[in-house]
C-alpha cells in the first residue's frame, strides 16, 4: 500500500491569500487525485493530477482557482488562490495505481478568515 | 454524479453485526463496488470491493444480489472503533476517479 504525506496538516489563512498544499507518496503512482470535503460533507473529487500535463478538473472546479502541479510520479502540490471563508474544508490527496484500491492522505484542514 | 444510494445512519451494539446496505440499481457490467469508510476527519480507508460475487477479508464481508443492483457490507462483530461514515462506491475497473455519495454514518454503541 502507498504512504501519502501531505503538508501542512492544517493552516489558518486570511481571506484573499492562497496556499500551497503538498502530496508526497512513498512510491511512484501513476494517478493521483485532489478532493475537498466541506463542513460535515461527503468528498467531491477536485481534479486528476496528471504527470507531465496539465490536470483534468471536474465540473465545476477551474484551474485557476486551483492550480495544481505534478512535477513528477510521487508528488503533487494543490494551489487555492485567492481565498474566502467559503473554501474552509479539507483537501485530501489520492493514489490509485491500476486496478487497485484508491489510498488517501491525512488531509489537510484549511481555515479561512 | 455518485450511483450509489444509502441511508444517512444506522445505530449498531457493540459486538453485534453490523450490516450496511447500498442501492446501485443502475451499475454497468464491467463496475465495481468499492466499500469505504472514513473515521473522524480522517482519510477515507479502503475495506472491500466486488464484482458479482460475495467476498470476505479480515475486516468485513460484501453481499452482491444476484441481480447486481444493491450490496451488504457486514462487519460481524462490531466495535467501538468501527465508528465511522461508510461509503459504497460504484467503479469501472479500467478507470481511476472514486465518485462518493453521501454515505452512512455509522454509530456503535456499547
Amino acid at each position: 500500500s502507498a504512504v501519502i504525506s501531505q503538508k501542512p496538516s492544517r493552516d489558518i489563512c486570511q481571506r484573499g491569500t492562497s496556499l500551497t498544499i503538498q502530496c508526497q507518496v512513498d512510491s511512484q503512482v501513476t494517478m493521483m487525485f485532489w478532493y475537498r470535503q466541506q463542513p460535515g460533507q461527503s468528498l467531491t473529487l477536485i481534479a486528476t493530477a496528471n504527470q507531465g500535463s496539465e490536470a483534468t478538473y471536474e465540473s465545476g472546479f477551474v484551474i485557476d482557482k486551483f492550480p495544481i502541479s505534478r512535477p513528477n510520479l510521487t508528488f503533487s502540490t494543490l494551489t487555492v488562490s485567492n481565498m474566502s471563508p467559503e473554501d474552509s474544508s479539507i483537501y485530501l490527496c489520492s493514489v490509485v495505481e491500476v486496478n487497485t484500491e484508491a489510498f488517501f492522505g491525512q488531509g489537510t484542514r484549511l481555515t479561512v478568515v | 454524479d455518485a450511483k450509489t444510494t444509502q441511508p444517512t445512519s444506522m445505530d449498531c451494539a457493540e459486538g453485534r453485526a453490523a450490516n450496511l446496505p447500498c442501492n446501485h440499481s443502475t451499475i454497468s457490467g464491467n463496475e465495481y463496488v468499492y466499500w469505504y469508510r472514513q473515521i473522524h476527519s480522517q482519510g477515507p480507508q479502503y475495506i472491500i470491493h466486488g464484482l458479482k460475487n460475495n467476498e470476505t477479508n479480515e475486516m468485513a464481508s460484501l453481499i452482491i444480489t444476484e441481480d447486481r443492483k444493491s450490496s451488504t457490507l457486514i462487519l460481524p462483530h462490531a466495535t467501538l472503533r468501527d465508528t465511522a461514515v461508510y461509503y459504497c462506491i460504484v467503479r469501472a475497473y479500467n478507470t481511476d476517479k472514486l465518485i462518493f455519495g453521501t454515505g452512512t454514518r455509522l454509530q456503535v454503541f456499547p
